[in-house]
């Protein structure tokens, strides 16, 4: 399996443009999850997706950012308008549900990630 | 809401032994697990306790205590390729929440 990709791998943009970020989960896998990652903030999740439906959003920090799934194999992460605190790693990351949620690790498998970097 | 305290650094030389330890406070809990991330990479799983224990994993092995809310991960035989940072997350229903990091460095 190719694992999890995410493009692009950099991003360079100024603030005030929309920058979106693409996800291809791991096939068969059930969850998808978006994350930023921020030497102030840590890892961070901002939402994720069961079965193509966005289950928590919480962690969405404002408006200007969505996400989306449209299938089992794609999902976006939107900044509009984007500004220079947004710059960061933003991960995406899909795991599979085990049949026995005690014993199982649901591993989360991380894309390589995507280097925002609002100017 | 969940909150995880790890070491932000430790450093060890070659061929010793470390342990990283993290303490977590959190509603809802399943299991703890350790990842790994090189600097520019992308984290990786290490390990996973969902029962009191220790799971061992060749170089690696994991330590909860659920009475404690307490975990460990201790590296064994250090090597350079070790030199990353470690996060534990709690694993809550289907979310993970992470720790800080603890950055390790494994001199020679």
């Amino acid at each position: 399996d190719a694992g999890v990709i995410q493009s692009p791998r950099h991003e360079v943009t100024e603030m005030g443009q929309e920058v979106t970020l693409r996800c291809k989960p791991i096939s068969g896998h059930d969850y998808l999850f978006w994350y930023r990652q921020t030497m102030m903030r840590g890892l961070e999740l901002l939402i994720y997706f069961n079965n193509n439906v966005p289950i928590d959003d919480s962690g969405m920090p404002e408006d200007r950012f969505s996400a989306k799934m449209p299938n089992a194999s794609f999902s976006t992460l939107k900044i509009q308008p984007s500004e220079p605190r947004d710059s960061a790693v933003y991960f995406c990351a899909s795991s599979k549900l085990t049949s026995n949620r005690y014993w199982g690790t649901d591993t989360q498998y991380f894309g390589p990630g995507t280097r925002l970097t609002v100017l | 809401g969940q909150s995880l305290e790890q070491p932000s650094e430790v450093t060890a030389v070659e061929g010793a032994i470390v342990q990283i330890n993290c303490t977590y406070q959190t509603s809802g809990f399943y299991g703890l697990s350790w990842y790994q991330q090189h600097d520019g990479g992308a984290p990786t799983f290490l390990s996973y306790n969902g029962l009191d224990g220790l799971e061992e994993t060749g170089r690696f092995s994991s330590f909860l205590s659920r009475s404690d809310s307490y975990g460990y991960l201790l590296l064994q035989e250090l090597q350079m390729k070790d030199s990353a940072s470690y996060f534990c997350a709690v694993n809550a229903g289907n979310m993970l929440t992470f720790g800080g990091g603890t950055r390790l460095m494994v001199k020679p």
